[in-house]
C-alpha cells in the first residue's frame, strides 16, 4: 500500500525567514507528485507538479519553489516567507489507474 | 479568472433530505471532474468523480449529474446524514492541473 508522509506537521515562522517543507511517498514507483496550498477557510490551489525526478512545473507564482531530488521526495521551499504564505500545504500523488489524487496529512504554516 | 465556479457557499439541510451542490466551468478541455470532501482539520478526500463521456455517476448515496453542453455538474447527496457535514469541493482537471471550486460548507441538521 502507498503511504505519503509530510513534514513537519506544523510550523510557526517569522516573516522573512526561510522555509522547507517535505513530502515522501512510499510504495509507488515514479509517482506524479503535486503541491497544493489552502488558505484558512479557502479553496485549494495547485502550486507545482512533478512527473519525474529533477523536473518540476510551476502552476502559480507565489514566491515559492519546489524540487524533486529523489523519485519518492518532493520539497517546497522559499528563502523569504511572506505573511500571505500562511495556510495549509498539501502534498499529493495520483494513482493513474484510478485517476485519483490522494493527499497527505498536510503541514499547517503560520507566518508571523 | 476562476476556472471552476461553485455554489452555494453554504447549505443547510435536514437529515434525510437531498443536498444539491452545483459547479460550472468554461474550459472545454477539462477531462475529469471529481468531488472532494474535507472535514475540519483534515485533508480533502475523494468522494466520487466523473468523465465527460458520462452524464451520471452513482456511488451509494452520492450522485454526480454532468451536463457537457451547459458545462455544469452537480453533486446530489441523498438521505443526508449529520456525518455528511463537511466542506465539499468540486474540481476539474486539465492535463496535470486540478482546479478546485471555492467550496460548499454543508451542514446536516438532525
Amino acid at each position: 500500500a502507498q503511504t505519503i508522509h509530510q513534514w513537519p506537521v506544523a510550523e510557526i515562522k517569522a516573516v522573512g525567514s526561510p522555509l522547507s517543507l517535505g513530502c515522501t511517498i512510499k510504495g509507488k514507483s515514479s509517482p506524479n507528485l503535486y503541491w497544493y496550498w489552502q488558505a484558512t477557510g479557502g479553496t485549494l490551489q495547485q502550486l507545482f507538479y512533478s512527473i519525474t525526478v529533477g523536473q518540476v512545473e510551476s502552476v502559480v507564482q507565489l514566491n515559492l519553489s519546489a524540487s524533486r531530488p529523489k523519485d519518492d521526495q518532493f520539497i517546497l521551499s522559499t528563502e523569504k516567507l511572506l505573511l500571505s504564505h500562511s495556510g495549509f500545504y498539501l502534498c499529493a500523488w495520483i494513482d493513474n489507474s484510478q485517476n485519483t489524487l490522494y493527499f497527505g496529512a498536510g503541514t499547517r504554516l503560520s507566518v508571523l | 479568472q476562476q476556472q471552476v465556479r461553485q455554489s452555494p457557499q453554504s447549505l443547510t439541510v435536514w437529515e434525510g433530505e437531498t443536498a444539491i451542490l452545483n459547479c460550472s466551468y468554461e474550459d472545454s478541455t477539462f477531462d475529469y471532474f471529481p468531488w472532494y470532501h474535507q472535514f475540519p482539520g483534515e485533508s480533502p478526500a475523494l468522494l466520487i468523480a466523473i468523465r465527460p463521456v458520462s452524464n451520471k455517476k452513482e456511488d451509494g448515496r452520492f450522485t454526480i449529474f454532468f451536463n457537457k453542453r451547459e458545462k455544469k455538474f452537480s453533486l446530489h447527496i441523498a438521505d443526508s446524514q449529520p456525518g455528511d457535514s463537511a466542506t465539499y469541493f468540486c474540481a476539474a482537471r486539465n492535463y496535470n492541473v486540478l482546479y478546485f471550486g471555492s467550496g460548499t460548507k454543508l451542514t446536516v441538521e438532525p
